[in-house]
């Protein structure tokens, strides 16, 4: 399967406190995207990186992607309990069809 | 614009009964996509269409599933017959058209087959 794993699969912080949430694929891609989830709602793009960039920012949100290792991070900065969500790596292999990781479940507790 | 609209929002039914949903993307996109989400499984498109034409249709499960895209602003995906292994979120999602486009997902429709 080209499916994306995600790392952790669930992860709880607090407020204020930065969250890291990794991905990782296995062939080449042309492009990543990251997506979230808020529990019963349909899924949110948040940010989408070239496979030839290596980082990219958007507000709280910091991506890096390293296509040595077929891996990308996702960094929420200053956490608010709004991003409760579940956060979904997506791939796609230079077609429309876009791959999705198996999600990491995020906590912020106030 | 209103987003990707779908209904119905929740949908109970018996085993063996047909199932249809419905899709309207956002006006001016050509890509069309239906995914199903479910604990074990995660989230797995099941077809997408390219200016109303059905691309790839290599994630519907079996004959039992059926889309259809008549026009640019209309999509449906039947189940029939259904079994309680369909249950599962269906989602609608478009995007502009070809390349690296994100996509604008619907609010999925529940589907529940006892």
């Amino acid at each position: 399967s080209q499916q994306g794993e995600e790392d952790p699969q669930a992860l709880s912080i607090q407020e204020g406190e930065n969250a890291t949430m990794n991905c990782s694929y296995k062939t080449s891609i042309n492009n990543l995207q990251w997506y979230r989830q808020n529990s019963g709602r349909g899924l949110v793009h948040l940010i989408l990186i070239r496979s030839n960039e290596r980082e990219k920012h958007s507000g709280r949100l910091r991506v890096t992607l390293d296509t040595s290792k077929k891996s990308s991070s996702l960094l929420i900065t200053a956490s608010r309990a709004a991003d409760t969500a579940s956060y979904f790596c997506a791939t796609d292999y230079n077609t429309d069809k876009l791959i999705f990781g198996t999600g990491t479940r995020l906590q912020v507790f106030p | 614009d209103a987003g990707v609209i779908q209904s119905p929002r929740h949908e109970v039914t018996e085993m063996g009964q047909e199932v249809t949903l419905r899709c309207k993307p956002i006006s001016g996109h050509n890509s069309l996509f239906w995914y199903r989400q479910t604990m074990m499984r995660g989230l797995e498109l099941l077809i997408y269409f390219n200016n109303n034409v059905p691309i790839d249709d290599s994630g519907m499960p079996e004959d039992r599933f059926s889309a259809k895209m008549p026009n640019a602003s209309f999509s449906t995906l039947k189940i029939q017959p259904s079994e309680p292994r369909d249950s599962a979120v269906y989602f609608c999602a478009s995007s502009p058209g070809t390349g690296p486009n994100e996509q604008y997902f619907g609010p999925g429709t529940r589907l529940t087959v006892t």
